[in-house]
């Protein structure tokens, strides 16, 4: 069974001072690992994702995440937080090729101090 | 090009009631999965629709039936609403569904049952 922690609910950074949103997966298989994010009353966006090519991912935004095996980790990253990066962030997994469906974590609010 | 979108926007149901939701999916999709995100939580897998027949489910009960149209567009019915069935629901388009594609989401349609 796949399955998906958000270390933190909430994480709260300032202006310009990097982002670590933390996230722990669980999975039987090779998993496909994603990072959403919510802004209020907005659909989800894809930040990035992971699909067992490089262990470093690049996303939209300045974010990226590395994807470690042993640690069973993929933590979202960014060197300097803007205002706008305030919103709902969800860390995903899905098995590759075996599952149609995504795993939610429960969800990091980020919080961004001027 | 339109993205995912959903209607209707908002919608007020009573215990007991039955409702629909409509989705189009994004511009050359075939694939459309529905998610329901309680509040303060992530979203929760229903099923998803391709090639007009239920290919994967999630942990729903039989309330939750869905349709997809010949024009890849898809329904998602509740019957019998409970007032947990309280939650905004997502739908997500793909290509084939692969969890490798990304999926696209909708906006959602906020549904509050009283």
């Amino acid at each position: 069974a796949q399955s998906v922690t958000q270390l933190d609910s909430h994480v709260s950074v300032s202006e310009g001072t990097p982002v670590l949103l933390r996230c722990n997966y669980s999975s039987s298989y090779s998993p496909s690992l994603f990072w959403y994010v919510q802004h209020p009353n907005k659909g989800l966006q894809l930040l990035l994702k992971y699909t067992s090519a490089a262990t470093l991912v690049k996303g939209i935004n300045g974010f990226e995440a590395e994807f470690k095996k042993s640690e069973t980790s993929f933590h979202l990253t960014k060197p300097s937080a803007h205002m706008s990066d305030a919103a709902e962030y969800f860390c995903v997994v899905s098995q590759m090729d075996s599952s149609y469906k995504l795993i939610f974590g429960s969800g990091t609010r980020l919080l961004v101090r001027p | 090009d339109a993205g995912v979108t959903q209607s209707p926007t908002h919608l007020i149901k009573t215990r007991g009631q039955q409702v629909t939701l409509r989705c189009s999916p994004k511009s050359g999709h075939d694939t459309v999965s529905w998610y329901q995100q309680a509040l303060g939580q992530g979203p929760q897998f229903i099923f998803q629709y391709y090639e007009e027949e239920e290919r994967q489910r999630g942990n729903f009960p039989d309330r939750f039936s869905g349709h997809q149209f010949p024009n890849y567009s898809s329904e998602l019915n509740v019957n019998a609403l409970l007032l947990g069935d309280s939650a905004l629901y997502l739908c997500a388009s793909s290509l084939n569904g692969r969890t490798e594609e990304t999926q696209y989401f909708g906006p959602g349609t906020r549904l509050l049952v009283l």
